[in-house]
């Protein structure tokens, strides 16, 4: 059974700092991994993916993955309170051979609150 | 380029009714997923489709949920009879296809269902 555990806080950050958001994921062989941003009564959107060990920047965001930990996390620089929503941690688990990649796993989600 | 369509957007039922979600993803995406997501949880893989074919169902309840997509291109998931833990966000998602940096799943904006 793939699990992804993520503290479902809330967060709380003040505006300008760095935000930290932390997920550990069961699957060993996972492939790709995903952190989507979901404000409330809206559907996730995808802030960053990663498939390979290291770091991965995009602007104020960045993820990072360790394989060896299972254990992914996105930091957010400059919190803006705008930035105040759920973070969800999603795994995929393989390509199928024909089409069509795996359907994602996500955590519960942590609750990000930036305080201005 | 239009988003991933859903309707209705809000369905209010009595348990043992039974109900029905509509789905059409982004013109070209070949994958179309399902989930359910439940108050304070992450979104939960209900199906997944290649374009008509079922790629995986595995935590579908096939007892009262069944879910179609005939000609791979929309879809409907249907709940019969519906009971009150069915009350949760039903979450409409395509992509493009499953080569690496193209696995994005593009969400819909949910259908909202609430069985008293």
């Amino acid at each position: 059974q793939k699990e992804v555990e993520q503290n479902s806080g809330p967060l709380s950050v003040p505006e300008g700092a760095i935000a930290s958001l932390n997920c550990t994921y069961s699957d060993r062989v996972s492939q790709s991994f995903f952190w989507y941003r979901q404000y409330s009564g809206k559907s996730p959107e995808l802030i960053m993916s990663i498939y390979s060990n290291g770091d991965k920047e995009d602007g104020r965001f960045t993820a990072q993955l360790n394989k060896a930990s299972q254990y992914v996390s996105l930091l957010i620089r400059d919190s803006q309170p705008s930035d105040s929503a759920t973070y969800l941690c999603a795994v995929t688990l393989r390509m199928y051979s024909g089409g069509g990649a795996d359907g994602l796993t996500f955590g519960k989600g942590t609750h990000l609150i930036i305080q201005p | 380029e239009a988003g991933v369509a859903q309707s209705p957007r809000y369905k209010i039922i009595e348990k043992r009714q039974s109900v029905a979600f509509w789905c059409n993803p982004i013109s070209g995406h070949a994958t179309l997923y399902w989930y359910q997501q439940i108050l304070g949880q992450g979104p939960k893989l209900l199906i997944q489709f290649q374009n008509n074919g079922v790629v995986d169902d595995s935590q579908l309840p096939k007892d009262r949920f069944s879910a179609e997509r005939l000609k791979g291109v929309d879809s409907t998931l249907k709940i019969q009879p519906a009971k009150l833990e069915d009350s949760a966000v039903y979450l409409c998602a395509s992509n493009i296809g499953p080569d690496r940096g193209k696995e994005t799943q593009y969400f819909g904006p949910g259908t909202r269902l609430l069985v008293l």
